[in-house]
């Protein structure tokens, strides 16, 4: 079965910081790779995924995500921390059928003014 | 916006009732899954339904069960709750394919007292 870690339960940046949250996976097979963001009562909406072809993938809002199979890591990053941004957010991998699908149990993301 | 809906946003039930959430998707959305959320984790995949059957399963009992029907629309059923099924439930519908985009409900909210 797979699994995803995520280090670190809560990060905190200051704003216009950079924003570093960590993900890393277990699987034989290179899997499809996700990140979600979770805004206070509300459902997720993705930020970006890893299918194939190139490892570093962008997404919305400035964030973008380097996929490392040599180290099973799928690390999400933004430049510039926006007040906008403190929500949680998961790391998701499925499998290659598509029908099993395994979340991390996230990171709160705190930006200090 | 995702064009997911799902009802009722709020619920309370007691031990050993039994409940149905239902979800409504978007037209061309042939898959869903359902996904439990306890306070403070990551999704639990439940299971998926793919062209009104179910297509893949994470580990929860025979008690969790669904339907899924020909208008995009699914209903998860819990039968016998327990203490433990308080969660935030959510759906999510995809047209198909372990690459493709889940777009999720903003979820119904189940306390089990």
């Amino acid at each position: 079965a797979q699994s995803v870690t995520q280090l670190g339960s809560h990060v905190s940046v200051s704003e216009g910081a950079l924003v570093l949250l960590r993900c890393n996976y277990s699987s034989s097979v290179p899997p499809y790779l996700f990140w979600y963001v979770q805004y206070p009562n509300q459902g997720l909406q993705l930020l970006l995924k890893y299918t194939t072809g190139a490892t570093l993938v962008k997404g919305i809002n400035g964030f973008e995500a380097e996929f490392k199979k040599s180290e099973t890591s799928f690390h999400l990053t933004k430049p510039s921390a926006h007040m906008s941004d403190a929500a949680e957010y998961f790391c998701a991998v499925t499998s290659m059928a598509g029908n099993q699908f395994y979340f991390g149990t996230g990171t709160s993301l705190t930006v200090i003014p | 916006e995702t064009g997911v809906t799902q009802s009722p946003t709020h619920l309370i039930k007691t031990r050993g009732q039994q409940v149905t959430l239902r979800c409504s998707s978007q037209s061309g959305h042939n898959t869903v899954s359902w996904y439990q959320q306890a306070l403070g984790q990551g999704p639990q995949f439940i299971f998926q339904y793919y062209r009104e059957e179910e297509n893949g399963r994470g580990n929860f009992p025979p008690r969790f069960s669904g339907l899924q029907f020909p208008n995009y629309s699914s209903e998860l059923n819990v039968n016998a709750l327990e203490l433990d099924d308080s969660a935030l439930y959510l759906c999510a519908g995809t047209s198909g394919g372990a690459a493709e985009t889940q777009y999720f409900g903003p979820g119904t909210r189940l306390l089990v007292l």
